[in-house]
């Protein structure tokens, strides 16, 4: 049971580069989501999956795109790389927050923007 | 707009010190609270709370849930240089939405 798994953990980008980041959990979760995190900002969610084929925007989605094609995959594609976007990206998913149950991280990726 | 709004961002104390952590929260269509440690990594969770004036507890670790005040407190009993770590606080709103606070950083020195 590998949990969240996240990759790459570490990538630098130019700016104007596309990429995406993936992102799979192996425990059958509906519920899936990116946050970015920056220093003294806290978590702030980018998109979200309820379930396969269905996604939502969060609170900073701009320059950011997801599908949910599986259950277990939930990739975040940068579309046209900007330094803003230098940040530490981490993939959760939760069977169900209306169930009690819990959000689970995965490790997060370190990606830079030059 | 919902927010959340943790205090104090930064605290710095002795091993065997007592902390108090707080957490206001503005959040539509509120659920639950959810606390997290962060260390290096990943948050790892530390408690959900969903009714008020009833405590959660995990060994030195304890919160609690004001829902008609909007705020919730984590104490750290105790604290030992493992404690060191920003402590985040989430709302849980519908729409399977989390709405982080910029967390707590707390230092513990020997």
């Amino acid at each position: 049971n590998a949990g969240v798994t996240q990759t790459p953990k570490f990538q630098v980008l130019k700016t104007g580069q596309s990429m995406t980041l993936q992102c799979a959990q192996d425990m059958n979760h509906e519920y899936m989501s990116w946050y970015r995190q920056d220093p003294g900002m806290g978590l702030r969610l980018i998109h979200y999956s309820v379930g396969a084929g269905i996604t939502d925007q969060g609170e900073v989605p701009n320059g950011y795109n997801v599908s949910r094609s599986t259950t277990e995959d939930f990739p975040l594609r940068l579309l046209s790389a900007a330094p803003s976007q230098t940040s530490v990206y981490f993939c959760a998913s939760s069977y169900s927050f209306r169930a009690g149950n819990t959000i689970y991280f995965g490790e997060g990726s370190w990606l830079t923007v030059v | 707009e919902d927010k959340v709004v943790q205090s104090p961002l930064s605290l710095v104390v002795h091993e065997g010190d007592t902390v108090t952590l707080n957490c206001s929260y503005e959040v539509t269509n509120f659920r639950s609270l959810l606390w997290y440690k962060q260390e290096k990594k990943a948050p790892t969770f530390l408690f959900m709370l969903t009714s008020s004036g009833i405590e959660k507890k995990s060994g030195r670790l304890s919160s609690i849930l004001d829902k008609k005040e909007l705020f919730s407190i984590l104490n750290i009993t105790a604290t030992q240089t493992g404690d060191s770590a920003i402590y985040l606080c989430a709302g849980f709103k519908g729409s399977e939405k989390l709405v982080f606070g910029k967390g707590t950083k707390l230092t513990v020195n020997p």
